[in-house]
C-alpha cells in the first residue's frame, strides 16, 4: 500500500524558517517524482513544486521561487522542503503527492495527508 | 501558465441523478488532464486521468470525456459517498501544473 506521511508543520513567526518532511512507504521511491501541493484552508489547491525521479529536474510555482527549495533523499525514501522567509500567505495544509512515474509531467496518482504550516505572529 | 476554469461553482444534485462538471483550459492541452475528488477533511484522490482513464479502484459511475480545451467529468447516478469537491489539473505544460478552481457538488 502506497503511504505519504508528511511532518514538519507548525505555527511559524513570520520570516522564519520551516522544513517539511515526507516519508514514503510501499513503492519503489526513486522510481518516481514526487511534488509537494498545498491548499489554504478553505481553498483550492495550488502546486509547489516538483523534483523528478533522480533529482535532475526542480520546479517551483512562480510565486515562490527563491524562498523555498525541494529535495529527496532517495536512500531514506524521503521528500523535503525547506521554507524560508515565510509569509502569512504561505499558510495552508502541504500535501506530498506521487507522480505517475518518474517524470513530473505526469499526472499525481497518490496524495498524503498533509501537515499544516500556520504564518502568525 | 495555463489557467484551468471550473463550471459551475456549486453543483446541487438529488442521490441517483447524473452530474456533469466541466472544465476549461486557456490552450490546448491535448488530453493531459486529470480529475480528483476531495471530501472535507480528507486528501485528494485520482479519479481520471488522460481525461478518459479512471484511476485504479474508481467505480464504472465515474467518467471523463474531452481533449483540447473541453473537458467534462460525469457522474452517471450519484451515490451519497460521491458528495464532494472536485478538481481538473493540467499537466500538459510543466511547469507549473495548474488546478481549476474547483466545483462543489452538494445534496439538493
Amino acid at each position: 500500500e502506497v503511504q505519504l506521511v508528511e511532518s514538519g508543520g507548525d505555527l511559524v513567526q513570520p520570516g522564519r524558517s520551516l522544513r517539511l518532511s515526507c516519508a514514503a512507504s510501499g513503492f519503489t521511491f526513486d522510481d518516481y517524482a514526487m511534488h509537494w501541493v498545498r491548499q489554504a484552508p478553505g481553498k483550492g489547491l495550488e502546486w509547489v513544486s516538483g523534483i523528478s525521479w533522480n533529482s535532475g529536474s526542480l520546479a517551483y510555482a512562480e510565486s515562490l521561487k527563491g524562498r523555498f527549495t525541494i529535495s529527496r533523499d532517495n536512500a531514506k525514501s524521503s521528500l523535503y522542503l525547506q521554507m524560508n522567509s515565510l509569509r502569512a500567505e504561505d499558510t495552508a495544509f502541504y500535501y506530498c503527492a506521487r507522480a505517475e512515474g518518474p517524470y513530473t509531467s505526469l499526472p499525481i496518482d497518490y496524495w498524503g495527508q498533509g501537515t499544516l504550516v500556520t504564518v502568525s505572529s | 501558465e495555463i489557467v484551468m476554469t471550473q463550471s459551475p461553482a456549486t453543483l446541487s444534485v438529488s442521490p441517483g441523478e447524473r452530474a456533469t462538471l466541466s472544465c476549461r483550459a486557456s490552450q490546448s492541452i491535448s488530453s493531459n488532464l486529470a480529475w480528483y475528488q476531495q471530501k472535507p477533511g480528507q486528501a485528494p484522490r485520482l479519479l481520471i486521468y488522460g481525461a478518459s482513464t479512471r484511476a485504479t479502484g474508481i467505480p464504472a459511475r465515474f467518467s471523463g470525456s474531452g481533449s483540447g480545451t473541453e473537458f467534462t467529468l460525469t457522474i452517471s447516478s450519484l451515490q451519497s459517498e460521491d458528495f464532494a469537491v472536485y478538481y481538473c489539473q493540467q499537466y500538459n505544460n510543466w511547469p507549473p501544473i495548474t488546478f481549476g478552481p474547483g466545483t462543489k457538488v452538494d445534496i439538493k
